[in-house]
């Protein structure tokens, strides 16, 4: 069974910074495409970034140049790097699993991190 | 961009009656339409893969149908557990990858 623990998250000013971590258990993670989807108070979901086996990384536009994607397979780790949060980056984070590298829907997720943005 | 629209936006129904939800798309998304149940204060989870396709474990009574650009997730015989929030995603043009709104149902 995959499993997935998120950590890092937290309150932070707006115009800071947070690295958000992922640690992957029960799957060879070197062959898997994982991504990160958000979920403001009260909201819906919303699609952050994905990162392929081969280390091929996407974006949303509302995250793009402020966030990196990374992983680090020796580690069975996946990671978001935050820069410059603004109040409406504040979410649950969740890192998710995706069915197959280019097959972007999610079969296993995380129990989310939460992070807030506020001065 | 490609917009779901999910309705209703609330289902209020009673154990044992069928709940039909609906998901529009802006535009043709194929069969590439996900759904997934959230209860509060879980994280989602896969139930339909590609408009039809039931995801590991997912009981017979969850179902899913539709094509192009209208869709349907229904739930019958429900039971006080299917009470959530859910939401579809598409997966046919991306980036980015899109959800609708979700659909609250209340048993």
């Amino acid at each position: 069974e995959v499993q997935m623990l998120e950590s890092g998250g937290g309150l932070v000013q707006p115009g800071g910074s947070l690295r958000l971590s992922c640690a992957v258990f029960g799957v060879t993670f070197s062959s898997i495409s994982m991504t990160w989807v958000r979920q403001a108070p009260g909201k819906g979901l919303e699609w952050v970034s994905d990162i392929t086996d081969g280390g091929r990384t996407y974006y949303a536009d509302s995250v793009k140049a402020r966030f990196t994607i990374s992983r680090d397979d020796s580690k069975n780790t996946l990671y978001l790097q935050m820069d410059s949060l603004r109040a409406e980056d504040t979410a649950v984070y969740y890192c998710a699993k995706l069915f197959r590298a280019y097959v972007p829907f999610f079969d296993s997720w995380g129990q989310g991190t939460l992070v807030t943005v506020s001065s | 961009e490609i917009v779901l629209t999910q309705s209703p936006a609330t289902l209020s129904l009673s154990p044992g009656e069928t709940a039909t939800l609906s998901c529009r798309a802006s535009q043709s998304v194929s069969n590439y339409l996900v759904w997934y149940q959230q209860k509060p204060g879980q994280a989602p989870r896969l139930l339909i893969f590609d408009a039809s396709r039931r995801a590991t474990a997912i009981p017979p009574r969850f179902s899913g149908s539709g094509s192009g650009t209208d869709f349907t997730l229904t739930i019958s015989s429900l039971e006080p557990e299917d009470s959530a929030v859910y939401y579809c995603q598409q997966r046919s043009n991306w980036p980015p990858l899109t959800f609708g709104g979700g659909t609250k149902v209340e048993i």
